[in-house]
């Protein structure tokens, strides 16, 4: 089937400004990670859903990064109040039940102006 | 936060000479893996060791696993201009196996 798809592909957005970023998982795959790719950071652990619940959030950089996953699926990224250090590309991952290999969504370039 | 350094930071080799990259991370592991990324976006899978082997080998790649070292090795041989991109390699340390990446190789293979 598909790999994992993330949209949008580029995101630009102002200061101050809430986004939402999507994650489709590859069907059938119970496990989804979000992670964050930036210059000063290197590739960084978000959030780690399993089914709809997130048993590990310990990657969220503040209160103002949330995510939800519905129907064991699509799961959305959201940023509220965006700050320039926001700036980075958001890569979502999914992973099947039993097996540790993480397939990788092509990534959502946010940038805040 | 970063499991560990990979060195070297940036590699430039000619097409058909051997490539070898090294990762070292800090705490114990389950496995280890191999992603490979291009322009920096997606990353794709290569090749995962568990903290129970020593060596594996997939096509033209070579990885080991030195865990008394707490160090990882990924060689590409004869390698190819397409094999220019990103190497990092990843730790899984926990039950949710989330992946806690190293700094990465920037590996340039010149035609």
């Amino acid at each position: 089937g598909a790999g994992v798809s993330q949209s949008p592909s580029n995101k630009v957005t102002e200061k101050g400004k809430d986004v939402e970023l999507r994650c489709d998982p590859i069907s059938g795959h119970t496990a989804l990670y979000w992670y964050r790719q930036s210059l000063g950071q290197g590739l960084e652990f978000l959030i780690y859903f399993q089914g709809n619940s997130a048993p590990d959030k310990s990657g969220l950089p503040s209160d103002r990064f949330s995510a939800e996953r519905t129907g064991g699926s699509v799961s959305t990224l959201t940023i509220q109040r965006t700050q320039q250090e926001d700036s980075a590309v958001y890569l979502c991952a999914s992973r099947a039940q039993g097996l540790s290999e993480q397939f990788f969504g092509p990534g959502t370039r946010l940038t805040v102006l | 936060s970063q499991q560990g350094e990979e060195d070297p930071q940036a590699l430039s080799i000619q097409e058909g000479e051997n490539a070898t990259m090294n990762c070292s991370y800090k705490t114990s592991i389950n496995n280890l893996q191999w992603y490979r990324q291009n322009s920096g976006r997606g990353l794709v899978h290569l090749i995962l060791i568990r903290s129970n082997e020593r060596e594996k080998h997939s096509g033209r790649l070579r990885v080991t696993l030195d865990t008394s070292k707490k160090s990882s090795s990924l060689l590409i041989t004869a390698s190819r201009a397409a094999d220019t991109a990103s190497y990092f390699c990843a730790t899984v340390s926990g039950s949710n196996y989330k992946l806690t990446f190293g700094k990465g190789t920037l590996l340039t293979v010149n035609p």
